[in-house]
């Protein structure tokens, strides 16, 4: 597609729950980032891929969190045993080689 | 460490008027400096970013920032504002450990008067 696509748009779970975040990045673009922003705060890195490898996972916040990437596209990120913290905007980025994110408009996890 | 400060939380602004965003980094090296904007419920859009040569940036819609060395900022600029300007505004720098990740500041949330 033209742009990045994350689904779904908003999630509603309950606490202890496992979820599934996903997104379509723009095709061609190598590079795929997830992003945290919770209420009132900036943007939280939380993890890069590099076609379907992981070079740096340090912001994922716990091992409660995990994601993947397949065939250079799709990326996933799971949040098992979801808790209230939980609760943010989740934003998907992908690159091309040079500069430059599109970011996607993001999941609503609200974890209740 | 690497950070970045947008110290207004938020700026209201009469519609026309002239606008300023702060933003301030601390980098160990030459940035790469971004503005992005999140309209409600939006992702976030690349206003305009500065990677090396002229201090002075153009972007879109009008938007312009300045990145001044000495004092570790890069603030965006508008001359004149428009009702749909109306948004939440992200300074970010980077890269990172040959990576573009990017660290972003806290936003500020501009409100625009008719």
């Amino acid at each position: 597609g033209a742009g990045v696509s994350q689904s779904p748009s908003n999630k509603v779970t309950e606490k202890g729950k496992d979820v599934e975040l996903r997104c379509d990045p723009i095709s061609g673009h190598t590079a795929l980032y997830w992003y945290r922003q919770s209420l009132g705060q900036g943007l939280e890195f939380l993890i890069y891929f590099q076609g379907n490898s992981a070079p740096d996972k340090s912001g994922l916040p716990s091992d409660r969190f995990s994601a993947e990437r397949t065939g250079g596209s799709v990326s996933t990120l799971t949040i098992q045993r979801t808790q209230q913290e939980d609760s943010a905007v989740y934003l998907c980025a992908s690159s091309p080689v040079d500069w430059g994110y599109t970011f996607g408009s993001g999941t609503r996890l609200t974890v209740v | 460490a690497q950070s970045v400060t947008q110290p207004d939380i938020h700026i209201t602004v009469s519609e026309g008027a002239s606008l300023e965003l702060r933003c301030n980094y601390s980098y160990g090296a030459t940035p790469y400096l971004f503005w992005y904007v999140q309209s409600p419920g939006q992702g976030l859009q690349l206003l305009l970013k500065y990677f090396s040569g002229d201090t002075l940036v153009q972007g879109i819609k009008g938007f312009e920032a300045e990145f001044k060395r000495s004092q570790s900022s890069f603030n965006l600029r508008k001359p004149s504002v428009h009702w749909s300007d109306a948004a939440e505004y992200f300074c970010a720098v980077g890269p990172f450990q040959g990576a573009q990740k990017l660290v972003f500041g806290q936003g500020t949330r501009l409100t625009i008067n008719p």
